[in-house]
């Protein structure tokens, strides 16, 4: 059974206090990661697509990066805009498409 | 705006009634999406469409629920005899035909079962 495991669960940092968030995965037939942020309430908003181990994707204060087994967002220098739940999501061909198995996420708080 | 659209925002019901709820993709995108995510966890896969045909169902979509896209572009989601375990937020993302391609999301239908 596909499983994806985010930590931590929760982070809480000081405004400039860079950090990385971590997703491991066991999904069979990968096609891609995504990651996703999330603020209360709302869908999830797209951040990036990885597509094989060594890949990186940075987007201003973020870089997500991808290995076999694992993917990090790492949040650089980060501002109180950031606070949200950041989703990791392993994808796998299915009926001509590929879905996406979410984790639970990591609710980022970042202190001014 | 050209983003996702769903409607209602909010429902809520008692036990045994049916709801349905709407999908606007973004116009050009030929695959839709519908999830449901309950609260601390992530969104989790229900159905996928390819234009008008449904191509895959998870086995979280029991008997209960059934989704249409009848002309390829809206659609709808179905929830007949509601269960209070149903209550959940019920989010819908459409993508482009194009590979692995990123989905973008709507603002969901949070669904409350009293």
């Amino acid at each position: 059974e596909d499983q994806v495991t985010q930590s931590p669960e929760a982070l809480r940092l000081q405004e400039g206090e860079s950090s990385s968030l971590n997703c491991s995965y066991t999904v069979s037939g990968l096609r891609g990661l995504f990651w996703y942020r999330q603020d209360p309430g709302k869908g999830p908003e797209f951040l990036f697509t990885l597509y094989s181990a060594g890949e990186e994707k940075e987007k201003e204060r973020l870089k997500a990066t991808l290995t076999k087994k694992e993917s990090f967002l790492h949040i650089t220098a980060p501002k109180p805009e950031d606070s949200a739940t950041y989703l990791c999501a392993p994808s796998k061909e299915a009926g001509g498409s590929y879905i996406p198995t979410f984790g639970r996420g990591t609710s980022l708080i970042v202190h001014p | 705006d050209t983003g996702v659209s769903q409607d209602p925002r909010h429902k809520i019901t008692k036990r045994g009634q049916n709801v349905t709820f709407r999908c606007d993709p973004i116009s050009e995108h030929n695959r839709l999406y519908w999830y449901r995510q309950t609260l601390g966890q992530g969104p989790e896969f229900l159905t996928y469409f390819q234009n008008e045909a449904q191509l895959e169902k998870s086995r979280l979509l029991s008997d209960r629920f059934s989704a249409e896209r009848p002309k390829g572009s809206f659609s709808t989601l179905e929830i007949q005899r509601t269960e209070q375990g149903d209550s959940a937020m019920y989010l819908c993302a459409s993508s482009f035909l194009a590979g692995i391609d990123e989905q973008f999301f709507g603002p969901g239908t949070r669904l409350t079962v009293l």
